[in-house]
């Protein structure tokens, strides 16, 4: 079945790097285009960009630009989503999900990782 | 950027009671429009893409409808485990852009 397995949770300083991955399994990984969403405690699901795995083509949320940074490691089967100069306000669960109509971006969310949480405290 | 604002914030429903929840976009997204639900501490559920298609596995219980800039979410005849939160989302044609709309929490009255 189709699997996409998050990194675990991380804690970081103001002014720091993350980087979350995201292992798919279950289906041909260049096939489907992959979505990064966040949600920060309490409140709703902020989408940050999309990476076509097979081209490593990506598309930013304007919010992101410059700050995210979406790959992809075909052989591993394996998106990577960074983050840089973390803020406070970044503290939030991190999800990576599959599109669900195959060799298209014109897709919508399904299935979902599990979500990985990142805490950004000083 | 499409703005999307759904309506009620809450919804207070009796199990087997009918939910009607809506999804209004700053401009037309013609038919580009999901719904997810959200269950506390689990991941979002696609239920709805292209405005009125059901996702795999999905009750015939969730409909959608509309089009342009007004969407509603239904569900016929509301069971315990549908309590939780909506969002819809948006997508813009090229490059796609996806939006969510701030959610509806459906709770039991």
């Amino acid at each position: 079945q189709v699997q996409l397995v998050q990194s675990g949770a991380e804690v970081k300083k103001p002014g720091a790097s993350l980087k979350v991955s995201c292992k798919a399994s279950g289906y041909t990984f260049t096939g489907y285009y992959l979505h990064w969403v966040r949600q920060a405690p309490g409140q709703g699901l902020e989408w940050m960009g999309w990476i076509n795995p097979n081209s490593g083509d990506t598309n930013y949320a304007q919010k992101f630009q410059g700050r995210g940074t979406m790959t992809r490691d075909t052989s591993i089967t394996t998106a990577y989503m960074d983050l840089s100069r973390l803020r406070s306000d970044d503290t939030a669960l991190y999800y990576c999900a599959r599109g669900n109509m195959a060799h298209s971006p014109l897709n919508w969310f399904d299935p979902w990782g599990q979500g990985t949480l990142v805490t950004v405290s000083s | 950027e499409t703005v999307l604002t759904q309506s009620p914030a809450t919804l207070s429903l009796s199990p087997g009671e009918r939910a009607t929840l809506s999804c209004r976009a700053s401009q037309s997204v013609s038919s580009s429009l999901a719904w997810y639900q959200q269950k506390p501490g689990q991941t979002p559920r696609l239920l709805i893409y292209d405005t009125s298609n059901r996702a795999t596995g999905i009750p015939a219980r969730f409909s959608g409808s509309g089009s342009g800039t007004d969407f509603t979410l239904t569900i016929s005849s509301l069971e315990p485990e549908d309590f939780a939160v909506y969002y819809c989302q948006q997508r813009s044609n090229w490059p796609p852009i996806f939006t969510f709309g701030p959610g509806t929490k459906v709770d039991i009255k």
